[in-house]
């Protein structure tokens, strides 16, 4: 069976704290992906990455990073957490020859930034 | 450039009911079109997909066909299940090779 795991189900931090969201996944995928997800916008894509230490920016990366240093690990970083962070954030990935389309997704973290 | 725009939620029905979710799509090319169905508590999973024109994705009793010339995709379903609740996610595999969502349906059924 195909497994993402995230880190947290619920975290709840402070405006400008550093926030680390960690996805893991053991399928040996290539691609890594960082969605948020909001009511009435549907998922945003904020960062993907097509292999190890490779990142590529996606629609709504400001204030956002990411590190993937092993192949199954891609974390998101908030630097400095702000109330408009607070949100869904859902991790993925794919298999190269799977294409982008196929792409499995973890439980997700909510994050709750006061 | 590339959107997805499917039907405002909620939609609730009882149960056995036909459902259709709509959705219609902007695209330059012809992209891959998806279903995702995302239960309660979970993240998102493939429920069916298309990749050309006239091209019919199905799974679970569900179906969606591919249809150019109105850049649609609706879905549909004959008798739904208490256990079909969940938020439906209409998506395109984008000409930029990434996949665009729609903003997501919520499907409540009573029993």
């Amino acid at each position: 069976d195909v497994k993402v795991t995230q880190s947290s189900r619920y975290l709840v931090k402070r405006t400008g704290e550093k926030v680390f969201l960690e996805c893991v996944q053991d399928m040996d995928h290539e691609n890594m992906f960082w969605y948020r997800q909001d009511p009435g916008l549907g998922l945003r894509l904020i960062y993907f990455s097509y292999d190890v230490k490779m990142k590529e920016k996606g629609d709504i990366p400001e204030g956002y990073s990411v590190s993937r240093e092993k192949k199954e690990r891609f974390s998101l970083i908030l630097e400095s957490a702000s109330t408009n962070q607070t949100s869904m954030y859902l991790c993925a990935s794919s298999s190269r020859q799977g294409g982008l389309e196929t792409q499995y997704f973890g439980p997700g973290t909510r994050l709750l930034v006061l | 450039g590339d959107s997805v725009t499917q039907m405002e939620g909620p939609v609730t029905l009882s149960e056995e009911a036909f459902l259709t979710i709509n959705c219609t799509y902007t695209a330059t090319g012809y992209p891959s079109l998806f279903w995702y169905v995302q239960y309660p508590g979970e993240g998102l999973q493939l429920l069916l997909k298309a990749t050309k024109a006239d091209d019919k994705g199905s799974n679970k009793g569900f179906e969606a066909t591919y249809r150019k010339e109105t850049t649609s995709f609706h879905l549909e379903k004959g008798s739904v299940q208490v256990s079909d609740s969940a938020v439906y996610f209409c998506a395109l595999g984008s000409s930029a090779s990434k996949i665009i969502f729609g903003s997501g349906t919520r499907l409540s059924i009573r029993p």
